[in-house]
């Protein structure tokens, strides 16, 4: 089955303990992307990655790490997590052919206490 | 930039009809996307628009005017499944200086009415 898996699902932390939540796709699409969804501000995206080793900052990149080593994996490191990356984060990968829409995984609900 | 408006919440019966519109203001313009979401959910496609025109899928149609940046999603046959956030998305061009793949408006809430 097609699909784009993270984890954890669920995440519950302190500040300033680094965390990893991990992606992963199935599809071998060469995009990748993180998003951030907050009540009111919709999806933002915090990095992105056209293929293996090439990653670049979207709109909100500011305590965040993103690495691309294989095509499959895009995990999204936050060194020092602080209260305000409490969000609903979301991994999305999609290829170069066609309309290439995006295809999203289950999300990560994170907390930052 | 990018700056994409849709309303914020709609309301509608089932068994009716909605429009859910979206305007947007780009720097470059390579397709408009429709996601449905429901709450607690990760997004899902429904449509994509890149040329002016009217897109019918089943149920659902999404209209794109590039002249005018508008687009609306038309849902009909209304089904209380249907209640859910419609997000709408625009996708630049490399010209526009980035290669990010979409740019995400808020999002419309519909509420469907038994």
């Amino acid at each position: 089955e097609a699909q784009v898996t993270q984890n954890p699902r669920y995440l519950i932390t302190v500040t300033g303990k680094k965390l990893t939540v991990t992606c992963s796709q199935n599809m071998n699409h060469e995009y990748m992307s993180w998003y951030r969804q907050d009540p009111g501000l919709g999806l933002r995206q915090i990095y992105y990655s056209m293929n293996v080793e090439v990653t670049d900052k979207g709109d909100v990149p500011e305590g965040y790490k993103v690495s691309r080593k294989e095509k499959r994996n895009f995990p999204l490191i936050l060194e020092s997590p602080s209260p305000n990356q409490t969000s609903l984060y979301f991994c999305a990968s999609s290829s170069r052919q066609g309309r290439d829409e995006q295809y999203f995984g289950p999300g990560t609900r994170l907390t930052v206490t | 930039g990018q700056n994409i408006d849709q309303p914020t919440e709609m309301t509608a019966t089932e068994g009716a009809i909605v429009q859910i519109n979206c305007t947007y203001q780009t720097s470059g313009f390579n397709g408009l996307f429709w996601y449905q979401q429901h709450a607690g959910e990760a997004p899902t496609f429904l449509s994509y628009n890149v040329l002016d025109g009217l897109e019918e899928k089943g149920r659902f149609s999404s209209f794109l005017s590039r002249s005018k940046g508008y687009s609306y999603l038309l849902l009909k046959e209304l089904q209380m499944k249907d209640s859910a956030s419609y997000l709408c998305a625009v996708r630049p061009t490399i010209s526009s200086g980035s290669a990010r793949q979409l740019t995400f408006g808020s999002g419309t809430q519909l509420t469907v009415l038994p």
